[in-house]
């Protein structure tokens, strides 16, 4: 079943805007992920939040986890025309020796020059 | 060089015919992984391997079957194919199946269209 859910599910800004994309989630987790797609591309990690960490940063990149609310959320600041893409949060739940993420559907980010 | 590479890139068959998807990742490492991606961009885990062994094997139907030669190569192989399975296959790599922390590595996809 889909573990991670992406709101909204696509978000069009103006070049320097700041952009949020939100992510919920139904179990536990050991860690959450962000990822990147674009177009025609593979996906692109962007970055891990441990389950026990509650904010997170990289470059522009923000990336907060809260637990008992079972969500997260990523925002990328000052954002560009080279920042429209696809974007995913994937929820590492697993347990033992069979590592499984589970992706949402994702944000659709389009920055207009 | 390319980390995580597939071929071919685009694939365009007829329904019923079989055909195969490689993966190959240069990065050394032990978990390979394979999912499928619709038209919703919903990205779902179909295979997991750790060094050539099946770890991950979803719901998927057994006309798919993967095949790891060595722990570089994960191979898809699907016959019969149906209108259903037209899709993108993304091939990940990630560096150890028992470790917490992994992130994965994925390939540039294949284009799957069965007509």
């Amino acid at each position: 079943s889909q573990q991670g859910e992406e709101d909204p599910q696509a978000l069009s800004i103006q070049e320097g805007e700041n952009a949020t994309m939100n992510c919920s989630y139904k179990t536990s987790i050991n860690n959450l992920q962000w990822y990147r797609q674009n177009s025609g591309r593979g996906l692109v990690h962007l970055i891990l939040i441990r389950s026990n960490e509650r904010e997170k940063h990289s470059g522009r990149l923000r990336v907060t986890l809260d637990t008992s609310k079972k969500s997260s959320s990523l925002l990328i600041t000052a954002s560009r025309a080279a920042d429209t893409a696809s974007y995913f949060c994937a929820t590492d739940s697993s347990s033992g020796s069979a590592r499984q993420l589970t992706f949402g559907s994702g944000t659709q980010l389009t920055v207009l020059p | 060089d390319t980390a995580v590479s597939q071929t071919p890139k685009y694939l365009v068959t007829q329904m019923g015919n079989d055909k195969s998807i490689k993966c190959e990742q240069n990065l050394g490492h032990d978990t390979m992984y394979w999912y499928k991606q619709d038209s919703k961009k919903f990205l779902k885990i179909m295979f997991s391997y750790n060094n050539k062994e099946l770890i991950i094997n979803e719901t998927v139907p057994n006309r798919f079957s993967p095949k790891s030669p060595d722990k570089a190569h994960l191979n898809l192989h699907i016959n019969s194919l149906e209108l259903g399975d037209s899709a993108v296959y993304f091939c990940a790599s990630s560096q150890h199946a028992g470790g917490f922390q992994e992130t994965q590595y994925f390939g540039p996809g294949t284009r799957l269209l069965v007509l």
